[in-house]
């Protein structure tokens, strides 16, 4: 079966960097998406990637491992709006999101 | 980027009354549209995908003579909920795209939170 793993709650300090891990098993790989999701509201899209590697977007940066099926979400220089839940999507070769749980991350002063 | 925007945010309704939300594409045409809901605490699910003037598909487990699509232009789809329980209770969130799968960038409405009494 298709399944996304990333834990399920994170505790960081502002300022601080935190990485949020995902694990995949898919039939298929197109591809991988982060969301940001605040409380109550829909997701925002962060990053796409589909190539191993590191990809940095400001202080955001994603992380994939095609041969692992592992990819990261890193957030530096953390601020309290970047309290949110995390969610971590698998494109497999249907062109279909594998949707994880999320994890939710709390920042604290 | 691309705005996508829902109606209504928040609806309360009573048991066995039909609901419908509305979600369209601002300002880009979406070629396809996907319907989500989402349980507090758990991820996002897929109900179904639809592209503008075809049938919508729909996931395993959805009933589609329940939860009712229609995607009659490439800014507008709609999604209604017939007949609605509690058990419906739930944040229904859409996106769209404007290719013809997932593969698209996929922006999100700003979801539409069912209360059913």
């Amino acid at each position: 079966g298709q399944n996304i793993d990333q834990p399920t709650e994170m505790t960081a300090t502002e300022g601080a960097i935190v990485q949020i891990n995902c694990t995949y098993q898919t039939s298929g790989f197109n591809g991988l998406f982060w969301y940001q999701q605040h409380a109550g509201e829909a997701p925002t899209f962060l990053s796409y990637n589909v190539l191993d590697g590191l990809e940095e977007k400001g202080r955001f940066s994603s992380f994939l491992s095609r041969s692992k099926g592992y990819s990261y979400l890193l957030l530096k220089e953390l601020q309290m709006k970047d309290s949110a839940s995390y969610l971590c999507a698998a494109l497999d070769s249907n062109y279909q999101l594998i949707w994880g749980a999320g994890t939710k991350l709390i920042i604290k002063p | 980027g691309a705005v996508v925007s829902q109606h209504p945010s928040w609806v309360i309704c009573k048991s066995g009354t039909s609901v419908k939300i509305e979600c369209r594409s601002l300002d880009f045409q979406a070629t396809t549209m996907f319907w989500y809901r989402q349980f507090p605490k758990q991820s996002l699910m897929l109900m179904a995908t639809s592209n503008e003037g075809s049938k919508a598909t729909y996931e395993q487990g959805v009933e589609k003579d329940k939860f009712l699509i229609n995607h009659a232009s490439l800014t507008l789809s709609t999604l209604t909920v017939t007949s609605a329980h509690p058990e419906d209770s739930s944040f229904y969130i859409c996106s769209a795209a404007s290719g013809t799968n997932s593969y698209n960038e996929q922006f999100f409405g700003p979801g539409t939170r069912l209360t059913v009494l």
